[in-house]
């Protein structure tokens, strides 16, 4: 069974850029997560998705982050315009069931995103 | 609100002795818990997870934790450490709004 995959693997962007992320999750799962992790520190929390709903963006920069979900399945982070301190890990996690359930998430190998 | 913290940055331990990582939660009820292994370049792998019952977990790779109410921990343990073992290790609580620590990460000797 494949895992969650995620596109780039890495990508190098000036300052101001716009950049985009893609993620796969695995098939059947319901729940999709999009997490940053700064070097050092464990995944934050930025999006998550149940189904196509954006059901928690609490920690979703909305004036340079953005994200959707198309038909439930695949999902697309996007920041714009790319500042300095973006430059992280972005992770893509997938669970079948409802978050609040504690399912186990799968997690993609993340992109690795450094701004100059 | 819950938090993770993970005292301990950076753990070495020789290939074959035991290994104990330390993991202190707040959490306003019966936490979810679960410890991830991260390999560099690789996603997280989830290790085991706590959700209520018994309060000593057995998990994959050989790595157990156990429970404890009293002092807040979930401490993730093996008897015997391998050299494939050597990568970084989080605790996380929670379930949807799951709070990760900043992770321990495990160096072996050989």
């Amino acid at each position: 069974e494949a895992g969650v995959v995620q596109s780039p693997r890495y990508k190098i962007i000036e300052k101001k850029q716009p950049v985009a992320f893609w993620c796969n999750p695995i098939s059947g799962h319901n729940t999709l997560y999009w997490y940053l992790q700064n070097l050092g520190q464990g995944p934050e929390l930025l999006i998550r998705y149940e189904n196509e709903e954006a059901v928690d963006d609490s920690q979703l920069p909305k004036d340079r982050f953005s994200a959707e979900r198309l038909k439930g399945v695949d999902s697309t982070l996007k920041i714009q315009p790319a500042e300095l301190g973006d430059s992280a890990v972005y992770l893509c996690a997938s669970s079948l069931g409802e978050a609040r359930l504690g399912d186990e998430q799968f997690f993609g190998p993340g992109t690795r995103l450094t701004v100059l | 609100a819950q938090s993770v913290t993970q005292p301990d940055i950076h753990i070495t331990v020789s290939e074959g002795a035991s290994l104990e990582l330390r993991c202190n939660y707040s959490y306003g009820a019966t936490p979810y818990l679960f410890w991830y292994v991260q390999s560099p370049g690789q996603g997280l792998q989830l290790l085991l997870k706590y959700f209520s019952g018994d309060t000593l977990v057995q998990g994959i790779k050989g790595f157990e934790a156990e429970f404890k109410r009293s002092q807040s921990s979930f401490n993730l343990r093996k008897p015997s450490v391998h050299w494939s073992d050597a990568a970084e290790y989080f605790c996380a609580v929670g379930a949807g709004d799951m709070r990760f620590g900043a992770g321990t990460r495990l160096t072996v000797k050989p």
